[in-house]
Order: C-alpha cells, then structure tokens, then sequence
C-alpha cells in the first residue's frame, strides 16, 4: 500500500529559473492538497484539486505559480522564476473525497533557491 | 479569521514524565479536529480526528480529547521515540484545506 508518493526529495533552483514539484496521491484518492512550509514557520495550505480540475486556490500566490492535477499522471506545482523567498518544504496530501476529510501528506519537496 | 493556536511551543519531559499538549481553536465552523505528528525532514503522519464536542481517541501512548474550544494530546509516561513536533489542523465546513496551529516541539529524554 504506497502512500503519498512526492518526487524529487530535494530539489536546488538558481533565481529565475522553473521548479516543478510532482505528486502522486494515495491509491484510492482523488483529492490533491498542496501545502507550504517555510522555515520556522506552520504548514500553510494552497491549493485543492481534483482530476481536471481546481476546487481551490485561495492559498496560492497569484503570480509565478500555478498547479494541475491532469486526468493521467500526478499532480504538479510549477512555480516560474523562483526567487529566494520560494525556499521552503513543500508537501502534498491526499484523501479519499471532500466529505471523509482525512488528508494524508507525502514526504515533501526541499526546495532551495540559490 | 478562523485561527488555531497550539501550547507551549515547546516541551521537555524526562521519560515517564505524563504531559499534555494543548490545541485552541477559534473557527467559523470546525468540521473536525485533526492531529498529526512530524518528525524532522518528514511530512506529517496523521493521528487522530475528532468530530464532536466530548469525543475521546486513543492509539498507545496518546489520547486527544475535544472540547468546544480546545483540543488536548495526553500523552501519558512517554519514551524518547515520542519526541517530535505534534501539530494540530482545524478542517472548517467551508472548503476542504486544513488550517494548521504552529506545533508543539516534543522532547524526551531517558
């Protein structure tokens, strides 16, 4: 039974260049979460998906990112032209349906901006 | 503003020490009460979920309780494998994210 998968672990971006975060939810689940974490700080929510489509995005910055869940593969946080700021532990979460509730989270993404 | 605060920060127990760690939530409509634990460089693992007022659950060492107000984790003569970061999410009735407290770092020592 393979849990919240999340790839890569870590991930090192130069200013101005893409990070694209992947995750593949729990077998079962068609729920995707993404959440933030930056250093010394709690886990910030932004952004709900489902198949196709986003349910929510009032967590996530207007500008430079941007998330999808297609009908085939995992989900994806893209953030264009990262800049220092974007440094922080990334994690995505799955559940079932939007009435079960329970989310739960994959090992994260480091990413580090240089 | 729908706002979860956790106490204290952080938490030093000598093993065997019983403790509780405290979750206080002030919410427009709580669907449930969630706790997690995280070790360091990890993701969260969840826990428990709590729906109603009153309700109690427990796995090992661990009990949380919920009040209308609050939720507690006892956690009761813990080992040094129970040292992490503890966090509690509030899942509202208007959407689906969780809103997570800043957790409580525990450590405990032999």
């Amino acid at each position: 039974n393979a849990g919240v998968m999340q790839n890569p672990r870590h991930l090192v971006r130069r200013r101005g260049q893409e990070a694209r975060l992947r995750c593949s939810p729990m077998k079962g689940h068609s729920h995707v979460y993404w959440y933030r974490q930056l250093p010394e700080e709690g886990l910030k929510f932004m952004v709900y998906l489902q198949k196709e489509n986003i349910i929510d995005e009032s967590g996530m910055p207007k500008e430079r990112f941007s998330a999808e869940f297609p009908k085939e593969g995992p989900s994806i946080l893209r953030i264009q032209q990262v800049v220092r700021g974007d440094s922080a532990a990334y994690f995505c979460a799955s559940s079932v349906d939007s009435n079960y509730n329970e989310q739960f989270f994959g090992p994260g993404t480091r990413l580090t901006v240089l | 503003e729908d706002q979860v605060t956790q106490s204290p920060e952080a938490l030093r127990l000598q093993e065997g020490e019983s403790s509780s760690l405290n979750c206080s939530y002030t919410v427009s409509g709580l669907r449930g009460l969630f706790w997690y634990r995280q070790d360091p460089g990890k993701g969260p693992e969840f826990l428990f979920t709590l729906y109603s007022a009153g309700e109690e659950k427990e796995k090992e060492r661990l009990k949380a309780t919920l009040t209308k107000k609050e939720s507690f984790l006892h956690i009761t003569a813990p080992k040094p494998e129970d040292s992490a970061t503890y966090l509690c999410a509030a899942g509202l009735n208007a959407g689906n994210m969780l809103t997570f407290g800043g957790g409580t770092r525990l450590m405990v020592k032999p």
